[in-house]
């Protein structure tokens, strides 16, 4: 069975300072991996994902994220945080749905409490 | 955003009655999911839908059914609530089964 974990519960850093969230998987193969973001009260925005190709990714609102296969790690950053950055993030992975097979049925890591400091 | 509601959007009931929440899509999209959200736990697959009458179980299923009797809309329903189904229910959608766009949730208090 297929597992996400996020080492980190909660995070806090400076507005204006990089951020780099992290997500390890276990995973047979290649799985399609995905961040999504919820600020309090709301549900979930996709930011980016990764199915193949090139393992850097950009999504939205600057953040972009690397598939690292040697290291089962898809690790989300940001380059400057902004304070409306502040929010929860969730790592999520699916077996790809070749054929039709898997139903993309997401599992979730715990999430990563994202605190911006002015 | 993707056309996706969920009513009610808040809910308190008793232990030992029937709830059920409703997840109506615009999208026409063809997969449905229901999650349930607590903390420490992310967000965990109660049941699942790949088309009109066709559903399965998921990772959280015991205590919960689903039925989806036409396209747009994808019930969740417990049977007998109990307070550990006390939780915040997302409904997801996709077409084509790989990424999913996620409703605004409904809070369920379970007295």
């Amino acid at each position: 069975a297929q597992s996400v974990t996020q080492p980190d519960i909660h995070i806090t850093v400076s507005e204006g300072a990089s951020l780099e969230l992290r997500c390890n998987y276990s995973y047979g193969a290649t799985p399609y991996l995905f961040w999504y973001v919820q600020s309090p009260g709301q549900g979930l925005q996709l930011l980016l994902k990764y199915f193949s190709g090139d393992t850097l990714v950009q999504g939205i609102k600057g953040f972009e994220a690397e598939f690292k296969r040697s290291q089962s790690s898809f690790n989300l950053r940001k380059p400057s945080v902004h304070w409306s950055d502040a929010a929860e993030y969730f790592c999520a992975v699916s077996r790809p749905n070749a054929g039709g097979t898997s139903y993309g049925k997401l599992t979730f890591g715990q999430g990563t409490i994202l605190t911006v400091h002015p | 955003d993707a056309g996706i509601t969920q009513s009610p959007r808040h809910k308190v009931t008793e232990t030992g009655t029937p709830v059920t929440l409703r997840c109506h899509q615009t999208e026409n999209h063809r997969y449905m999911y229901w999650y349930r959200q607590d903390p420490g736990h992310g967000l965990r697959l109660i049941h699942y839908s790949y088309g009109v009458k066709d559903t399965d179980k998921g990772e959280v299923s015991d205590g919960y059914s689903v039925s989806r009797s036409k396209t747009e809309d994808f019930l969740l329903t417990l049977e007998s609530a109990t307070s550990s189904q006390t939780s915040v229910y997302f409904c997801a959608i996709s077409s084509r089964g790989n990424e999913q766009f996620f409703g605004p949730g409904t809070r369920l208090t379970v007295l």
